[in-house]
Formats: structure tokens, C-alpha cells, sequence
């Protein structure tokens, strides 16, 4: 049981670049949810979804766009990247409200 | 407003003996805590959960505690054991509506053999 898989692993993108980060999950779970954590900080919400179809914007969602087209995949886009950008990425997934959400192994990600 | 924050952030015990992690928040219509540890280079781990009708409750070697009244949460760790190194963090969720799991800074465990 893979549980929830993120691609890529590092990624080092120059200012200006685009890229889409992956996270998959295999639990059948409705929500999913998108944290960036930056070097000793806690996760900081950037966007979440409820079901396939339906997004939300969390804390810090400037700069970044998510869709949700199945269940199983809720890709994070940057558009534009930033060196303010750089830091962690964990996506997460959990079965309802008010359940303990289950993370991958995050992207690492480096704005140069 | 939403915060969440902890008294400690380093802690070191040795192996065998009891961990107490600490954490405040400050808002009183939050009604789900939440415990993750986060090992170097890893995704935050569930650890143990706790609504706002309770005041404790234990899984295997972790009991969580929650006094609503000063608004604090605390993780107790039995035996520690070279393995619960890591960092802690508690995060919390408002009541109705918003998604938002609001985490803590967290406190990072070592344990001494």
C-alpha cells in the first residue's frame, strides 16, 4: 500500500520557471491537501480539496494553482517561480473532516 | 488569533525515561488536536489524535492530554527509546467550515542512549 507518492523527490528551477509538482494517493480518500514548510517552521497550508472537482485556497496560496480532476491526484502548480518559493512541499490525504491526514515524503524544491 | 506554539523547541532525555512535549493554542474553537512526528528527510507521521470532548487519551506508549480550560496540549512519551528522535509537532483545527490544520514550530526530541 503506497499511500501517498510525490514526484519529484528535489528539483532545483531557476526564477521565472514553471513546474508541476505530483502527489497521488491511493486510500480513496476525498480530502487532499497542499503544505510548503520552511527550514524549522511548522506547515503552512497553501490549498486543500474536498472531492475531485472542488479546491480551496488555504493559508499561503499566492503564487500556486492546484486542480482536482480524480480522486486520486491533486497536482500543485507554479507558474511563475520565486526564490520565496523555495522550501519543502508535502501533500497529504485523509478519509473525511476531522482525520488524522497521512503525508508523503515531500518535494524539495530550490529557486535559484 | 489562530496560533499554535510551543514552550520548548529542543528537548533531550535519556533512553528509558518519559517525554512530556508541550503545546499551546489560542484558539478556544478549535475542537481537533493532532500529534505528527517528523523524522529527518520524511513526511510528517501520525502520532495520535484528540477531540474537544475529551480531555486524554492513549495510544501505544503516548497519551495525549488536553486542557481546554489554559488551552494547552501535551504529548507524554513512555520509555523513550532511541527511535522517538525526531520532531514533534501539534496542530489544531477551528470548528465549521475551514480545512485549515494550523501546526505548530515543533520541538525536535532527542533521546540519549
Amino acid at each position: 500500500n503506497a499511500g501517498v507518492t510525490q514526484t519529484p523527490k528535489f528539483r532545483i528551477l531557476k526564477i521565472g520557471q514553471s513546474m508541476t509538482l505530483q502527489c497521488t494517493q491511493d486510500m480513496n480518500h476525498n480530502y487532499m491537501y497542499w503544505y510548503r514548510q520552511d527550514p524549522g517552521m511548522g506547515l503552512k497550508l497553501i490549498y486543500y480539496s474536498v472531492g475531485a472537482g472542488i479546491t480551496d485556497k488555504g493559508e499561503v496560496p499566492n503564487g500556486y494553482n492546484v486542480s482536482r480532476s480524480t480522486t486520486e491526484d491533486f497536482p500543485l502548480r507554479l507558474e511563475l517561480a520565486a526564490p520565496s518559493q523555495t522550501s519543502v512541499y508535502f501533500c497529504a490525504s485523509s478519509g473525511f473532516s476531522n482525520q488524522p491526514q497521512h503525508f508523503g515524503d515531500g518535494t524539495r524544491l530550490s529557486i535559484l | 488569533g489562530e496560533s499554535v506554539g510551543l514552550h520548548l523547541p529542543t528537548l533531550s532525555v535519556q533512553e528509558g525515561d518519559n517525554s512530556i512535549i508541550n503545546c499551546a493554542y489560542s484558539n478556544s474553537a478549535s475542537d481537533y488536536f493532532i500529534w505528527y512526528k517528523q523524522e529527518s528527510g520524511k513526511g510528517p507521521q501520525f502520532i495520535i489524535d484528540i477531540r474537544s470532548n475529551m480531555d486524554k487519551r492513549q495510544g501505544q506508549r503516548v497519551t495525549v492530554l488536553l486542557n481546554k480550560t489554559v488551552k494547552h496540549l501535551s504529548l507524554q512519551i513512555a520509555a523513550t527509546q532511541p527511535g522517538d528522535s525526531a520532531v514533534y509537532f501539534c496542530a489544531e483545527k477551528a470548528q465549521g467550515g475551514s480545512e485549515k490544520l494550523v501546526f505548530g514550530k515543533g520541538t525536535k526530541l532527542t533521546v540519549n542512549p
